[in-house]
């Protein structure tokens, strides 16, 4: 059936590096792709999304691409700042559903 | 613009009582979405609702759970009886639109003792 697969934490990284967190999903179909971050003492806040093949989602620095050909959506930023520290949640919706399927999450902290 | 907000944000309550959850979506959001984590495991759905009806409640885990949406406004879900594998944090969500970005608050974290 259909799933997602992301990479489990937890992530500790320096301020400035590279940060990557896979992403990956099996469907049938093709499902808008989205990741969600929840920082400390705050609820889930749409991060990026990207609704087709090719797109590319991104804000606050962080980056996704839609690609199809490895069903992967990873999440990228080329420099981390303590303030990004927060869980990371991969969370496709699948066609013909409204519901969010959530990866496991990822817990990235960053230090000084 | 009000974000989504839930009460209460904890709540501890002994196995087989009843609890009952409070959502506040968006004004003007007309679906409202439950999902819940239990601890250890991913962020679950529960169910959908489009103003006051239910548009799918495939995630519902059994018949100690009912959800309302008084008049397409907020909506509360009870557990009642409550057991102990009910424990986890409990999220609820809004969008105007039926697909795409969902607004989400802080969750309500149960604790069943």
């Amino acid at each position: 059936g259909d799933s997602v697969t992301q990479m489990e934490g937890p992530v500790t990284l320096s301020e400035e590096a590279f940060l990557t967190i896979n992403c990956t999903y099996t469907a049938t179909g093709y499902p808008s792709l989205f990741w969600y971050v929840q920082y400390p003492g705050e609820g889930l806040q749409l991060l990026l999304k990207a609704t087709k093949a090719d797109d590319k989602g991104s804000n606050k620095g962080f980056e996704a691409t839609y690609r199809k050909e490895t069903t992967s959506f990873h999440l990228e930023k080329g420099s981390v700042q303590v303030s990004d520290s927060a869980v990371y949640f991969c969370a496709p919706i699948w066609a013909g559903s409204y519901q969010l399927t959530f990866g496991k999450g990822t817990k990235l902290s960053v230090i000084p | 613009e009000a974000g989504v907000t839930q009460f209460p944000s904890h709540s501890v309550i002994e196995k087989g009582q009843t609890v009952t959850l409070r959502c506040d979506p968006i004004s003007g959001h007309d679906n409202l979405y439950w999902y819940r984590r239990v601890m250890g495991k991913e962020i679950k759905f529960l169910l959908h609702f489009v103003k006051e009806s239910k548009q799918d409640e495939s995630g519902m885990p059994n018949n100690r759970f009912l959800a309302e949406r008084t008049g397409g406004t907020y909506s509360t879900l009870k557990v009642q009886p409550a057991e102990l594998e009910d424990s986890g944090v409990y999220f609820c969500a809004s969008s105007r639109q039926g697909f795409g970005e969902a607004f989400f608050g802080q969750g309500t974290r149960l604790t069943v003792v």
